[in-house]
């Protein structure tokens, strides 16, 4: 079946530590996005990409950084820079850039300890 | 302002219908989107409107646009413990040089009570 696989669900990280979170989408959708979500703020754009090899930032995206090497997959790095990283991420896509239309993953959840 | 307006939190009795409102910014937004998250998961889009349209149905799902008002509302009928869930509302918002992008409101709690 075709969908979007976020990995892992749960990640738990030492303050300090990078972390990469994966989103890998089977649909050959072109645009692909990540979202953090916190209780009661909402969804928040961190990066988008919308072709292979090309990537723009967010509203959210200092302490983050991403790579499209291929149009599969669209790895999130937490940096140790992010000050506040414990969150619910979302990665999405989509068939065509600007659009509303999106496919989101299950989610990862990521505590820093 | 910038951002879409939703109240955080509504609660209904199963059977009953459910009515989740939005207010949104932009008077240009081509389509406007409502978006249900189960818990733990992510999100599913339900059901879109255009701009040139007062209403739409699908099934048990009402969506009304007042343009004038930049309102939107999604009307559940014969709301059931299944429909319970955060409810996003969206928006597409033109961002320069050619781009658009999604804004969603902060979302709706929907407790439904057996």
């Amino acid at each position: 079946d075709g969908g979007i696989t976020q990995s892992p669900k749960y990640l738990f990280r030492k303050e300090g530590q990078n972390v990469t979170l994966s989103c890998e989408q089977n649909l050959n959708h072109d645009a692909m996005y990540w979202y953090r979500q916190d209780p009661g703020q909402g969804l928040r754009l961190i990066y988008y990409s919308q072709i292979v090899n090309d990537f723009q930032k967010g509203d959210i995206a200092e302490g983050y950084s991403v790579s499209r090497e291929k149009k599969e997959s669209f790895p999130l790095t937490v940096t140790s820079a992010q000050k506040n990283p414990t969150a619910f991420y979302l990665c999405a896509s989509s068939g065509t850039v600007n659009t509303g239309e999106l496919f989101f993953g299950e989610g990862s959840r990521l505590t820093v300890l | 302002g910038e951002d879409v307006e939703q109240s955080l939190f509504l609660s209904v009795r199963e059977g009953d219908s459910s009515v989740i409102n939005c207010t949104y910014t932009d008077s240009s937004s081509t389509y406007l989107y409502w978006y249900k998250q189960e818990p733990g998961a992510g999100l599913q889009l339900l059901t879109y409107i255009f701009s040139n349209m007062d209403m739409k149905q699908d099934q048990r799902l009402t969506v009304l646009l007042n343009k004038k008002d930049k309102h939107l509302s999604l009307r559940i009928a014969d709301t059931q413990t299944g429909d319970s869930a955060i409810y996003f509302c969206a928006e597409i918002i033109y961002s320069g040089a050619g781009s658009y992008q999604l804004t969603f409101g902060k979302g709706t709690k929907l407790s439904v009570i057996p």
